[in-house]
């Protein structure tokens, strides 16, 4: 059973248009939740790490914030080098993380 | 700070065949997983070393994968025969903080089973 799940699968934007992708659990015990962009051909490189129900983090254009069952990542006036695929992944003790299939973002100049 | 390095970045062999992958990690950094990457899919979980120990090989196929964590520093992941299946990227990830914090990832090891 799978135990993130990321929507959409794939998203299609043009420059400045902002969006939101997101990312779901089912296992309840949640420790922390982790968003990552990954470019092709390269690792996954950490973003953020979200702790609890009502916390938010930023990063330039991108901010992530975390309710009981799921999270968002909301990308504001995207840029085309903003085009990657972003995972999601959960963890119950900080020591084993589960990853989501991803949401494969292409934003058009 | 030097990333994770990986070695091979790409490998073709044939079925049957073996093949060994390298990492090594951020300096200090005590944990380190091998994943298995499948196109269009998130890294899976193959084994997990606290220093040279394993905490975590339960989706580790053993009959044709090992892995070593040598002296709790480089880390060698094996693949004896290989099966068309296998065709994936392997990454290698290390974590330092003993909490939150997410994982360092290399930039793999693209393998392909013809």
């Amino acid at each position: 059973e799978d135990q993130v799940t990321q929507s959409p699968e794939a998203l299609r934007l043009q420059e400045g248009e902002s969006s939101s992708l997101n990312c779901s659990y089912t296992v309840s015990g949640l420790r922390g939740l982790f968003w990552y962009r990954q470019d092709p051909g390269k690792g996954p490189e950490f973003l953020f790490t979200l702790y609890s129900a009502g916390e938010e983090k930023e990063k330039e254009r991108l901010k992530a914030t975390l309710t009981k069952k799921e999270s968002f990542l909301h990308i504001t006036a995207p840029k085309p080098e903003d085009s990657a695929t972003y995972l999601c992944a959960v963890s119950y003790n900080f020591n084993k993380f589960y990853f989501g299939s991803g949401t494969k973002l292409n934003v058009k100049p | 700070e030097a990333g994770v390095a990986q070695s091979p970045r790409y490998k073709i062999i044939e079925k049957r065949q073996s093949v060994a992958f390298w990492c090594n990690p951020i300096s200090g950094h005590a944990t380190l997983y091998w994943y298995q990457q499948i196109l269009g899919q998130g890294p899976k979980l193959l084994i997990q070393f606290q220093n040279n120990g394993v905490v975590d090989d339960s989706q580790l196929p053993k009959d044709r994968f090992s892995a070593e964590r040598l002296k709790g520093v480089d880390s060698t992941l094996k693949i004896q025969p290989a099966k068309l299946e296998d065709s994936a990227v392997y990454l290698c990830a290390t974590k330092g903080l003993a909490g939150g914090g997410g994982q360092f990832f290399g930039p793999g090891t693209r393998l392909t089973v013809l």
